[in-house]
């Protein structure tokens, strides 16, 4: 059974930058047809996909976040990550990792980290 | 990028009922659109692939219609624990979206 783990900073300062990271267990990060995505929801909110990267390290950014986003994958640990800067109050949220099976849906996500961003 | 606008927003319903829930995107999408449920302080779970396909473990009750542009989740003979809140989302084009959810209260 996949498992995916969110860890990382719970506590954001304005301006500096989120970091996350998704341990992925029971499976490959390097199996092929599938995206490792980032998707967050702001308190009593939807969902927002913010980007994914697949198995061969090729990155897509939901364009609303891109010049704030960096999405990446270290193989050796069967894990992926993101980066956020320049972080606000409007940051704050719930942060999910997931992953997407050939162009579909989310099968696998993570149990979810509450990030707040707060001085 | 493609808007999902589902309705209602809201929807408070006794046992038993059945439920439907529409999801309309603003341009076609074929059949690229999934069905989760979020129970409160709970990840989301895939529900419905695909528009129609069912999802292993998943309750016969859930079932998935529609292709184009308008698509519908009902929930046949509602339980207590279909309590939660109910998102499409589409993975026709980039960037993937969601709709803003609908609510499901059982009375």
């Amino acid at each position: 059974q996949l498992q995916l783990q969110e860890s990382g900073s719970g506590l954001v300062k304005p301006s500096q930058t989120l970091s996350l990271t998704c341990a992925v267990s029971g499976g490959s990060i390097s199996s092929g047809g599938y995206s490792w995505s980032w998707i967050r929801q702001p308190p009593g909110k939807g969902l927002e996909w913010i980007g994914y990267i697949y198995h061969s390290g090729s990155t897509y950014y939901n364009p609303s976040l891109k010049s704030r986003v960096t999405i990446s994958v270290d193989r050796s640990k069967n894990q992926f990550s993101l980066k956020l800067s320049s972080v606000t109050a409007a940051d704050t949220a719930v942060y999910y990792c997931a992953r997407g099976f050939q162009a579909g849906g989310f099968d696998y996500w993570g149990q979810g980290t509450l990030v707040t961003v707060s001085s | 990028e493609i808007v999902l606008t589902q309705s209602p927003d809201f929807q408070s319903v006794t046992p038993k009922e059945k439920v439907t829930i529409t999801c309309r995107a603003s341009q076609s999408i074929g059949s690229s659109l999934h069905w989760y449920q979020q129970k409160p302080d709970q990840s989301p779970k895939l529900l419905i692939k695909y528009a129609s396909q069912s999802i292993s473990g998943v309750p016969s009750r859930f079932s998935g219609s529609g292709s184009g542009t308008d698509f519908t989740l009902t929930i046949n003979s509602l339980e207590a624990e279909d309590a939660a809140a109910y998102y499409c989302h589409q993975s026709s084009s980039l960037p993937i979206t969601f709709g803003q959810g609908t609510r499901l209260e059982i009375k």
